[in-house]
């Protein structure tokens, strides 16, 4: 049963450039979970959605940034337009219910040079 | 505003002894906490939780202790062994509202000394 899956691992892109990080859950769950965490910090949660729907995005930044978790496929991040404060790590989440426990994945680093 | 605070960011301990990370919370709608380890490089990795209904967990070398009126829990690992080195997160969440959403700590650096 493989686990989350994250990539790509590592992103680099120039300032302006789009990134695209992709997560599919484990088999099974149907809630996903962005978590951002910049250098030397916590995590903190950015969005939280279940197939075809955006439950929560309250920690999303309002602009540049959106999330989507279609029917079928992996949820995307995407970041437009990427400056110099959007290199993080960002790790996806993913559970079987709104109580059960969370998995994550390994993340991905991004880079914005 | 931090809602979830760690406020030793490293701790240094010796093999086959004691350690325990604090961590305090603001929030009181929070009711659910967990702790996760994190190695670098991966992402963190769940290893305990308590619910805010218990002041107690324990599962084999791990114990959480949740002290609600004091707002603050800690986790006892015992005994330390050097493969605990990493950072540990805690984390709470407020289930009453639904939803896994997480608030982290800004996490402990725990390295156990052989």
């Amino acid at each position: 049963n493989a686990g989350v899956m994250q990539n790509p691992r590592h992103l680099v892109r120039r300032r302006g450039q789009e990134a695209r990080l992709r997560c599919s859950p484990m088999k099974g769950h149907s809630h996903v979970y962005w978590y951002r965490q910049l250098p030397e910090e916590g995590l903190k949660f950015m969005v939280y959605l279940q197939k075809e729907n955006i439950i929560d995005e309250s920690g999303m930044p309002k602009e540049r940034f959106s999330a989507e978790f279609p029917k079928e496929g992996p949820s995307i991040l995407r970041i437009q337009q990427v400056v110099r404060g959007d290199s993080a790590a960002y790790f996806c989440a993913s559970s079987m219910g709104e109580n059960t426990e969370a998995f994550f994945g390994q993340g991905t680093r991004l880079t914005v040079v | 505003d931090q809602q979830v605070k760690q406020n030793s960011p490293s701790l240094s301990v010796q093999e086959r002894r004691i350690s325990i990370l604090n961590c305090d919370y603001t929030n009181s709608m929070f009711d659910y906490f967990l702790w996760y380890k994190k190695y670098p490089a991966e992402g963190p990795t769940f290893l305990i939780s308590i619910s805010s209904i218990k002041d107690k967990n324990e599962d084999g070398r791990f114990t959480v202790f949740l002290n609600k009126s004091a707002k603050h829990l800690s986790l006892h690992i015992v005994p330390s062994q050097p493969g605990d080195s990493a950072v540990y997160f805690c984390a709470a969440a407020s289930r009453g509202n639904a939803g896994n959403m997480l608030t982290f700590g800004g996490g402990t650096r725990l390295m156990v000394k052989p």
